[in-house]
Parts: structure tokens; C-alpha cells; sequence
């Protein structure tokens, strides 16, 4: 079984609808993270967690917000999905980081096309 | 602002040469770097990271070097194998343990047979 696992995988809605993405991983770290992913921009972090009392913005969470409802479950929510949200959304986990480890495990990603 | 960048968006190489992969960035507070590697359809693997302190690792095929003057890391895969035709990414992070890391725009390697 995976151990970063993404639900769902490809979704398809419309402008302006509410749109929840969810990971949960089974690795027992407590740091998950959200990116997304755009043709030529590589990726780039909308929200990270180190642990579930904690919710920190990346780089681009303007229009994105997320849930932490466990060490496990790290959940991602469109209030209003708007067309430039269609990307490749990735979770990813880590272990409180040392001089020689710093590696993110990443899931399988969710394609998400919003019309 | 891109803050890691890999210039060359895609790498052709011939099966048994030398595939390099390069990646500049421009935070010099950047102290752990780290190569991606990514098929269709799923996401990122971790291959293979450096941190500041050195200059070279190595694991099997795969070598990274730091340039810490040049704000210059590089990828080499020794041989090259067509398993290996995926996409690459950098990524960097910083010295406050956040470990938050940010990303190049990949690499798409093609070792052909």
C-alpha cells in the first residue's frame, strides 16, 4: 500500500464550485504539505502543517484553504474554484528535518481541471 | 521570483553516456539541496540530496555536486539507462529547519536506446 495516498485522482468541476482534496499517509510524520504544480513553474507550496494544531500559507494560498483533522489527514478546499486553479496538486510528508535529511515523500498527485 | 532554476527544460542522451543535470539558485541562505525524480502519473521520488557542508555525494549511478561559490548544483547519472527518461527536479531548502522546499521547473531526461 502507498503511504502518501491522494483521493481523488483526477477530478473535473466548474467555476465557482467548492472543491475538497484529500491526502492521508500512513509514514507517522507529523509535517504534510500541499503543492501544486504548473507546466514550466514547477512546483510550488500552497500550505504546510508541522503538526495538527498548525497551518501555515506557502507561496500561493490566496483562493486555497486547508484542514488538518489528523497526524494522518491533511485535506486541501477550492471555497470557489476558478479556471487558473487547474494544476497537478501534490501531498507530501516529512520527518522533522536534520543536517542530513530533509526529504519530503510525496503522493501520486490529483490532476484537477476546473471549467 | 525563481528562486531555483533549471534552465534546460529537456536532455536527449544516448543509453551508457553521461546524462548531467544542472540547477542554479540564487538564496544563498539555501543550505540542503535535493534531486526529484518524476514519471507520468505519479509524483515526485526523492533520488539522491546534498547539503552545504559537502561538496560531492554519491549513490550508485547518481552524483551531485555543489558549487556553493557558484550557486551551482549538477546531476550525473553514469550509465545512462532508458528507466532513468523522466522528468528532474531541484529543490532547495533553508537553514532554519522548516524544510520547506522550493522547486525548479524540472528537466525532462530522454535516454534513448
Amino acid at each position: 500500500d502507498a503511504d502518501v495516498t491522494q483521493t481523488p485522482r483526477n477530478r473535473i468541476t466548474k467555476t465557482g464550485k467548492r472543491i475538497m482534496l484529500e491526502c492521508s499517509q500512513t509514514k507517522g510524520h507529523d509535517r504534510m504539505y500541499w503543492y501544486r504544480q504548473d507546466p514550466g513553474l514547477g512546483l510550488r507550496l500552497i500550505y504546510y502543517s508541522f503538526d495538527v494544531k498548525d497551518i501555515n500559507k506557502g507561496e500561493i494560498s490566496d483562493g486555497y484553504s486547508v484542514s488538518r483533522q489528523a497526524q494522518a489527514k491533511f485535506s486541501l478546499s477550492l471555497e470557489s474554484a476558478i479556471p487558473n486553479q487547474t494544476a497537478l496538486y501534490f501531498c507530501a510528508t516529512s520527518d522533522t528535518p536534520d543536517r542530513d535529511s530533509n526529504e519530503q515523500f510525496f503522493g501520486p498527485g490529483t490532476r484537477l481541471t476546473v471549467l | 521570483d525563481q528562486q531555483v532554476k533549471q534552465n534546460s527544460p529537456s536532455l536527449s542522451v544516448q543509453e551508457g553516456r553521461i546524462s548531467i543535470l544542472n540547477c542554479d539558485y540564487t538564496n544563498s541562505m539555501f543550505d540542503y539541496f535535493l534531486w526529484y525524480k518524476k514519471y507520468p502519473a505519479e509524483g515526485p521520488t526523492f533520488l539522491i540530496s546534498i547539503s552545504s557542508i559537502k561538496d560531492k555525494n554519491e549513490d550508485g549511478r547518481f552524483t551531485v555536486f555543489l558549487n556553493k561559490s557558484a550557486k551551482h548544483l549538477s546531476l550525473h547519472i553514469v550509465p545512462s539507462q532508458p528507466g532513468d527518461s523522466a522528468v528532474y527536479f531541484c529543490a532547495a531548502s533553508g537553514r532554519t529547519g522548516a524544510n520547506n522546499l522550493f522547486f525548479g521547473t524540472g528537466t525532462r531526461l530522454t535516454v534513448i536506446p
